[in-house]
């Protein structure tokens, strides 16, 4: 049963517009989440993250969203650009500091 | 080294041979972590290891799959008789322990295993 879910597998974007990419878990004892984008033949790298106790976190055209009550959060870049064309993670910290991960969302970005 | 480095980057092998994969962690870094993913898949946890502490091994598949790490350094990730279903990507990572859940790992490039 995956506690980490991202409905989309891919998702395609004009150049500068928003993208939405969203993850729903369904452990409520996760409290620390984070947002990890992968390109091709490379690993994941760390792009942003939240905790529990937030509902929103920024980092410049990055943002994550963190609705505690519904299970989901949303990464939110804006405006979207061509080098944001990637596989992009959800995962979750268990309560064994390890990571639960989505199965990711691909993202297009289209000129 | 500046990153994790893993190596090969790529391996065909033949169903039944066995194969080892390395990582060489970040220096410092106290927890590495051995990861898969499969086509369409998310990250299957497989291993970790942290400081001298007995390794969580309760991600990997089935007892073809093996790991150590020497030294608190380099692991190798071997799996023995190849099957065709493990073919996938392996990725490690490191971190500097549990606290560093701040900001995640830092993961390799990964080995891109084909079982043939």
């Amino acid at each position: 049963d995956q506690q980490v879910k991202q409905n989309s597998p891919s998702l395609s974007v004009q150049e500068g517009r928003i993208s939405i990419l969203n993850c729903d878990y369904t452990n409520s004892m996760f409290d620390y989440f984070l947002w990890y984008k992968k390109y091709p033949a490379e690993g994941p790298t760390f792009l942003i993250s939240i905790s529990s106790i937030k509902d929103k976190n920024e980092d410049g055209r990055f943002t994550v969203f963190l609705n505690k009550s519904a299970k989901h959060l949303s990464l939110h870049i804006v405006p979207s650009q061509p080098g944001d064309s990637a596989v992009y993670f959800c995962a979750a910290f268990d309560s064994n500091y390890q990571l639960i991960w989505g199965a990711g969302t691909k993202l297009i970005i289209k000129p | 080294g500046a990153g994790v480095s893993q190596s090969p980057s790529n391996k065909v092998t033949e169903k039944g041979k066995d194969v080892e994969l390395r990582c060489d962690p970040i220096s410092g870094h106290t927890a590495l972590y051995w990861y898969r993913q499969s086509l369409g898949q998310g990250l299957e946890f497989l291993i970790y290891f942290q400081g001298n502490s007995a390794p969580d091994k309760s991600g990997l598949p089935s007892d073809r799959f093996s790991a150590e790490r020497t030294g608190g350094s380099v692991s190798t990730l071997t799996i023995q008789r190849t099957q065709q279903e493990d073919s996938a990507v392996y990725l490690c990572a490191s971190s500097l322990g549990p606290d560093s859940m701040y900001y995640g790992y830092t993961f390799g490039s990964g080995t891109r295993l084909t079982v043939v």
